[in-house]
């Protein structure tokens, strides 16, 4: 089975400019996170979708991010206009209904130069 | 407050040695728990998890996790490392709306 695809792997931009993160959840899974990891801050949860409606985006970080679910086997996180402080590896996570474990891709490297 | 607590850092271990790393929760129900470990680079990947049952929990690459509920833990152990487990390890616990609430995770080197 395909596990959470995320793309692309790194992305190398300069500052101002408008960044779009893809995921893919695993098919079957109702539920979808965004993460973004730092060394300073860890592991952040931005926002959790379930049946493709936002949830719970108390987590994103100011107006310039911004996710969406269009369907269920697919999801954005933009950041526009992008700023140096928002380089961090950006995960995408999914999981099934319930007190189920969150399956995790393998990141986005994000450098704003 | 919903809460973990890895208090260990960083943990240096030798390798053929055992491993014991900590995980502390504060959580009024009954605890989902769940133990992720990140390779360089990679995303977190799921060791096991703790539902109900038996409180000694068995996992993927030789990993097992003892749910102490009086404690309030739920330690990883492995009873001898590789160099491979080299990563970080992350505990977590489910929260009242499915979210996970994380630790700040513990760092693990392997010694030659």
């Amino acid at each position: 089975d395909a596990g959470v695809i995320q793309s692309p792997r790194h992305e190398v931009t300069e500052m101002g400019q408008e960044v779009t993160l893809r995921c893919k959840p695993i098919s079957g899974h109702n539920s979808l996170f965004w993460y973004r990891q730092t060394m300073m801050r860890g592991l952040e949860l931005l926002i959790y979708f379930n049946n493709n409606v936002p949830i719970d985006d108390s987590g994103m970080p100011e107006d310039r991010f911004s996710a969406k679910m269009p369907n269920a086997s697919f999801s954005t996180l933009k950041i526009q206009p992008s700023e140096p402080r928002d380089s961090a590896v950006y995960f995408c996570a999914s999981k099934e209904t319930g007190n189920q474990p969150q399956h995790f891709g393998d990141g986005t490297r994000l450098s704003i130069l | 407050a919903q809460s973990v607590t890895q208090p260990d850092i960083h943990i240096t271990v030798s390798e053929g040695a055992s491993l014991e790393l900590r995980c502390n929760y504060s959580y009024g129900a009954t605890p989902y728990l769940f133990w992720y470990v990140q390779s360089p680079g990679q995303g977190l990947q799921l060791l096991l998890k703790y539902f109900s049952g038996d409180t000694l929990v068995q996992g993927i690459k030789g990993f097992e996790a003892d749910f102490k509920r009086s404690q309030s833990s739920f330690n990883l152990r492995k009873p001898s490392v590789h160099w491979s487990d080299a990563a970080e390890y992350f505990c977590a616990v489910a929260g009242s709306n499915y979210q996970l609430i994380w630790g700040a995770g513990t760092k693990l080197i392997i010694k030659p």
